[in-house]
């Protein structure tokens, strides 16, 4: 099946650094999603991207859709201690066959004030 | 926030009983996504809905079963706990399947 590679793992930074995340995929995509999960709650959306070469930005966060439509970063300037949380991509196809959304591992964000 | 209310928050069960997980929405979506998410795996589609009575199975099906008899209602039943369902559980809900899901905030469930 669909799979989507997202790195790093996981970040440690300090307040006040910017922060670049991607994912990528074998897969053409139609959508990128961006979302970040608190601790103990469900993901949130904060970034959607429906065009390749699409540039989003949403506050201190910008995302690109990948000209080749398999990949995708996020962009955090800035950091605040607020940002801590787990990011993860997400894409949608349709190359598969499949327009069910395929998750990215996640990407742990911790922010050192 | 999306109207996506699932319950329990969390429950502690043993191992060979039946547990049912609920999500309840109030956007009267059509699709609705029932996940699991353990680390190292992420997110991992377990069933999902595309309307009443309509559902069909995701990438990691076994061992669960479905049912939504009405729109805003989706359950999800263990039929037989066993240790490695526990995990965490999310609802998501969608307009239609090319749009953005919108997610609950999650039931813990640990099977001793």
């Amino acid at each position: 099946g669909q799979q989507l590679n997202q790195s790093p793992q996981s970040m440690f930074i300090q307040e006040g650094e910017d922060v670049s995340m991607n994912c990528t995929s074998s897969s053409i995509f139609n959508t990128w999603l961006w979302y970040k999960q608190d601790p103990g709650e469900g993901p949130v959306l904060l970034i959607a991207l429906y065009k390749a070469g699409e540039l989003t930005s949403n506050g201190r966060l910008t995302a690109q859709f990948g000209i080749t439509r398999k990949d995708s970063f996020l962009n955090i300037s800035a950091s605040i201690p607020s940002d801590v949380g787990i990011y993860f991509c997400a894409g949608q196809g349709p190359q598969g066959g499949s327009e069910k959304l395929v998750f990215g591992k996640g990407m742990k964000l911790t922010v050192n004030p | 926030d999306a109207g996506i209310t699932q319950s329990p928050r969390h429950k502690v069960t043993e191992t060979g009983t039946p547990v049912t997980l609920r999500c309840h929405q109030t956007e009267n979506h059509r699709y609705m996504y029932w996940y699991r998410q353990d680390p190292g795996h992420g997110l991992r589609l377990i069933h999902y809905s595309y309307g009443v009575k309509d559902t069909d199975k995701g990438e990691v099906s076994d061992g669960y079963s479905v049912s939504r008899s009405k729109t805003e209602d989706f359950l999800l039943t263990l039929e037989s706990a066993t240790s490695s369902q526990t995990s965490v559980y999310f609802c998501a809900i969608s307009e239609r399947i090319q749009n953005i899901q919108y997610f609950g905030a999650g039931t813990r469930l640990s099977v001793l």
